[in-house]
């Protein structure tokens, strides 16, 4: 049981290139999210599922697209990137119902866009 | 969205008990509190999580009041490697269609 596995790592982009970051979780969990965490802050919202083919906005989507074909994945994808996407990301998931469950956090992806 | 307010910043000594509170005031009824850890370049990790009066587990406990408008974790018996932030998050967890937001977290400082 991986959890919520995230690739890259770390990534160095130029301005005006584009990229995917993947997420992925193995737990069968109907929600999955992005959030981006800046140096000495907190956690901010990107985009959110809800499940496959359902998506929505976060408090900052502005420059990123998701989309969810498959329960398992949540890729983000960054359009054309700025050096004010430079940050780290994180994708969460948890499971969905009459209990309170909390979230799955993957390991992140330090991006660096110069 | 039910907004938080906790402490920036506290310090400790290990051994000491740790306890920060997280202020709620506009908490729904269907709203949850859930606590997480983060440590540095890491993912935050689900420490504990509850609804009302007290929640103990393996790792912390959280108390909430009746009203419900504040919460908070206590940290046991601390040592070196719970220096970490913590955050507050309050929101209802059932539910598919939330989207839960972090505030700025408490960055907890553990000294020897």
């Amino acid at each position: 049981n991986a959890g919520v596995t995230q690739t890259p790592k770390f990534q160095v982009l130029k301005t005006g290139q584009s990229m995917t970051l993947q997420c992925a979780q193995d737990m069968n969990h109907e929600y999955m999210s992005w959030y981006r965490q800046d140096p000495g802050m907190g956690l901010r919202l990107i985009h959110y599922s809800v499940g496959a083919g359902i998506t929505d906005q976060g408090e900052v989507p502005n420059g990123y697209n998701v989309s969810r074909s498959t329960t398992e994945d949540f890729p983000l994808r960054l359009l054309s990137a700025a050096p004010s996407q430079t940050s780290v990301y994180f994708c969460a998931s948890r499971r969905t119902g009459s209990a309170p469950y909390g979230y799955t956090f993957g390991s992140g992806t330090r991006l660096t866009v110069v | 969205l039910a907004k938080t307010t906790q402490p920036i910043s506290m310090d400790s000594y290990e051994g000491q008990e740790v306890n920060i509170t997280c202020s709620h005031n506009n908490i729904a009824t269907n709203d949850y509190i859930t606590w997480y850890q983060q440590f540095p370049s890491q993912g935050p990790r689900f420490i504990i999580q509850g609804y009302k009066t007290k929640v103990t587990n393996e790792v912390a406990s959280l108390f909430i009041p009746a009203d419900r408008k504040s919460s908070t974790l206590s940290l046991p018996r601390v040592s070196l490697s719970d220096t970490a932030v913590y955050y507050c998050l309050v929101g209802d967890t059932r539910a598919a269609g939330n989207k839960l937001t972090f505030g700025g977290g408490t960055r907890v400082l553990v000294k020897p």
